[in-house]
């Protein structure tokens, strides 16, 4: 059975702080895809990021970046000098090599980012 | 860029009533995925549908029903009505074409749901 566990329940940091959310996913698939959304305050989901297993490249965007890792079955999203508007919900999230197929969310971590 | 469209975006209702929630995918997206998220929770798959027909099922109450339509629109109906349904329902869509992001997932704004 698939399954994503995001054992931080919340985070709190102050302005300018990097903050890393951690992410374990476990799977029998030998192809998968993990995600990070993002759900601010007003209820959206907003995609971050997929990346598929053969894919272990890290990855940044700007002050966000990635860090997958097969052998740790971990995707962890670092967020560098954070700010104010990187407060919300944040999901990672695993789905089958199979269009059409569910995603498997973890249970979110809560971001607060005070000035 | 076309985004996915969710309607109503909120809605109110009464136990035992009975709602319709409607999705439009983005053009040319063929799947549709249907999620309910309870508050404070994660959001649970419910049902998936691939040219009409159902792809994948998750934990679907039996009160709800969904189904595709030729334009490839959704929609989610919802009887017997519990307290317990109050939520945000997301619709998202993907294509399933060669060449295209497998399994992307576009997530509309979600329709809020409160049951009285």
């Amino acid at each position: 059975a698939q399954k994503v566990t995001q054992a931080q329940t919340e985070i709190s940091v102050v302005e300018k702080e990097d903050v890393t959310l951690d992410c374990v996913y476990e799977t029998r698939d030998t192809t998968y895809y993990l995600f990070w959304y993002k759900q601010p305050p007003s209820g959206e989901l907003v995609f971050l990021i997929r990346r598929n297993s053969f894919d272990e490249q890290n990855e940044i965007s700007g002050r966000y970046s990635w860090n997958f890792q097969k052998s740790t079955s971990s995707f962890n999203f670092t967020i560098t000098a954070s700010q104010v508007v990187d407060s919300a919900v944040y999901f990672c999230a695993l789905s089958e090599d199979q269009a059409g197929t569910a995603l498997i969310f973890g249970k979110g971590t809560t971001l607060s980012v005070s000035s | 860029a076309a985004g996915v469209i969710q309607s109503p975006r909120h809605l109110i209702k009464e136990k035992r009533e009975t709602a319709t929630l409607k999705c439009y995918p983005i053009p040319r997206h063929d799947t549709v995925y249907w999620y309910q998220q309870g508050p404070g929770q994660d959001p649970q798959f419910l049902i998936s549908f691939y040219e009409k027909m159902q792809s994948d099922k998750g934990s679907i109450p039996d009160r709800f029903s969904a189904q595709q339509f030729s334009d490839y629109h959704s929609e989610l109906n919802m009887s017997s009505l519990e307290l317990g349904d109050s939520a945000l329902y997301f619709c998202a869509s993907s294509p399933r074409l060669a060449g295209e992001a497998d399994n992307e997932q576009f997530f509309g704004p979600g329709t809020r749901l409160t049951v009285l």
